[in-house]
């Protein structure tokens, strides 16, 4: 079946740095990939999406290209703030199912 | 814009009492999705209707959970009984249905459940 495999928090980093967060995935042919982000008590919202090779998605900063070659979805953002504190979801979408990530809680200190 | 809609927002019960969670998806969007998501885990996937048709609930604990949507609109999670388990925050989101989980799925806020 189709499995997510994204880097282990938590990540601590101060303000304006840079962050990645790896993700990779298996999956059968061509699937939709995702992240999300979750905010402490509230549900997932939908950060960015690519749907395939190549393709880059991007939002508020945030980029992520599909690679295709190495199963990857790396988020990527250039320059963190405080309010970029929260729990962030990498997700494999294919015609059966949404698999997810275990998340990897982030911390942006002033 | 349009939200998906989840009530109520916290849940706090005895074990081997029933429960019961709403969740209205946005106008438009066929298919709906119910997932549980454990602290500290990713959602995992519980039941998935397509309309009024219940597509997948492979994942779904019959004996105790349910799952309906009666007139493909909104839909409604039951545990009974609850167990201590059952813990965790439920999902509700919502799709267009186009190619799948392929689709962007739009969540709710969820309802976080405490089971004493």
């Amino acid at each position: 079946g189709n499995s997510v495999t994204q880097m282990e928090g938590p990540v601590t980093l101060s303000e304006e740095a840079f962050l990645t967060i790896n993700c990779t995935y298996t999956a059968t042919g061509y699937p939709s990939l995702f992240w999300y982000v979750q905010y402490p008590g509230e549900g997932l919202q939908l950060l960015l999406k690519a749907t395939k090779a190549d393709d880059k998605g991007s939002n508020k900063g945030f980029e992520a290209t599909y690679r295709k070659e190495t199963t990857s979805f790396h988020l990527e953002k250039g320059s963190v703030q405080v309010s970029d504190s929260a729990v962030y979801f990498c997700a494999s979408g294919s015609a059966r199912q949404l698999t997810f990530g275990s998340g990897t809680q982030l911390t942006v200190l002033p | 814009e349009a939200e998906v809609a989840q009530s109520p927002r916290y849940k706090i019960t005895e074990k081997s009492q029933a429960v019961a969670f709403w969740c209205d998806p946005i106008s438009g969007h066929a298919t709906l999705y119910w997932y549980r998501q454990i602290l500290g885990q990713g959602p995992e996937l519980l039941v998935q209707f397509q309309d009024e048709s219940v597509v997948d609930d492979s994942q779904l604990p019959k004996d105790r959970f349910s799952a309906e949507r009666l007139k493909g609109v909104d839909s409604t999670l039951k545990i009974q009984p609850a167990e201590l388990g059952d813990s965790a925050m439920y999902l509700c989101a919502s799709s267009l249905p186009g190619q799948g989980a392929r689709e962007t799925q739009y969540f709710g806020p969820g309802t976080r459940l405490l089971v004493l």
